[in-house]
């Protein structure tokens, strides 16, 4: 089976241009989690889905910053306008939501660099 | 909020021995899990080894076990047999038991070095 997929693996852009990061879960998970890692604040968790509705988007560092997950198979975070402060790694994670265990499989991840 | 802490940003240990990296968290919740995370130079992270709170044994998975002391909110990770391979970071990470999927929280991480 394959894992968590996420497009694009890098992504360079200038600032002020708008950064879409893409998701796609694993078959069957009905929990989708967005983190970001930095050397300044490690791994943050961003938001997180389940059933496709967003549950906690407090981690959301700006209005900059949108998630959505219009069907179970695929997400989106999209930043805009970006900013070098935004350059980090993103990562998605699924899970399957049937007790509390829950374990989270992690994407490759994307880095994003802003000049 | 939850907080997770791991003091070591550095350990090196050379290859065959055993090492023991640290984590200390802060909740007020009774019911939670305690996750390892491996993450290489690749960057995917993977999951090494998982703790419920509610079990008292500790968790073991092949060369790697854990010492999880509830009382003082420690959850310390074994490796034995120390191999090139497992050079990482090493996160861990923290997640409520509460009936909602809720996200992980990371320590900072642990930069571990094998010496051949």
């Amino acid at each position: 089976d394959a894992g968590v997929i996420q497009s694009p693996r890098h992504e360079v852009t200038e600032m002020g241009q708008e950064v879409t990061l893409r998701c796609k879960p694993i078959s069957g998970h009905n929990s989708l989690f967005w983190y970001r890692q930095t050397m300044m604040r490690g791994l943050e968790l961003l938001i997180y889905f389940n059933n496709n509705v967003p549950i906690d988007d407090s981690g959301m560092p700006e209005d900059r910053f949108s998630a959505k997950m219009p069907n179970a198979s695929f997400s989106t975070l999209k930043i805009q306008p970006s900013e070098p402060r935004d350059s980090a790694v993103y990562f998605c994670a699924s899970s399957l939501r049937t007790s509390g265990k829950n374990e989270q499989f992690f994407g490759p991840g994307t880095r994003l660099t802003v000049l | 909020a939850q907080t997770v802490t791991q003091s070591q940003p550095e350990m090196s240990v050379q290859e065959a021995e055993t090492v023991t990296l640290s984590c200390t968290y802060d909740t007020s919740e009774s019911d939670y899990y305690l996750f390892w995370y491996k993450q290489p130079p690749s960057r995917q992270m993977i999951l090494v080894i998982r703790q419920e709170a509610y079990k008292q044994q500790n968790a073991t998975e092949n060369r790697f076990s854990v010492n999880f002391q509830k009382a003082a909110k420690s959850f310390s990770l074994k490796i034995s047999d120390s191999q090139l391979g497992d050079a990482a970071m090493y996160f861990c990470a923290y997640r409520t038991s509460g009936g909602g999927a809720d996200g992980l929280t990371f320590g900072k991480g642990t930069h571990l070095i094998i010496q051949p």
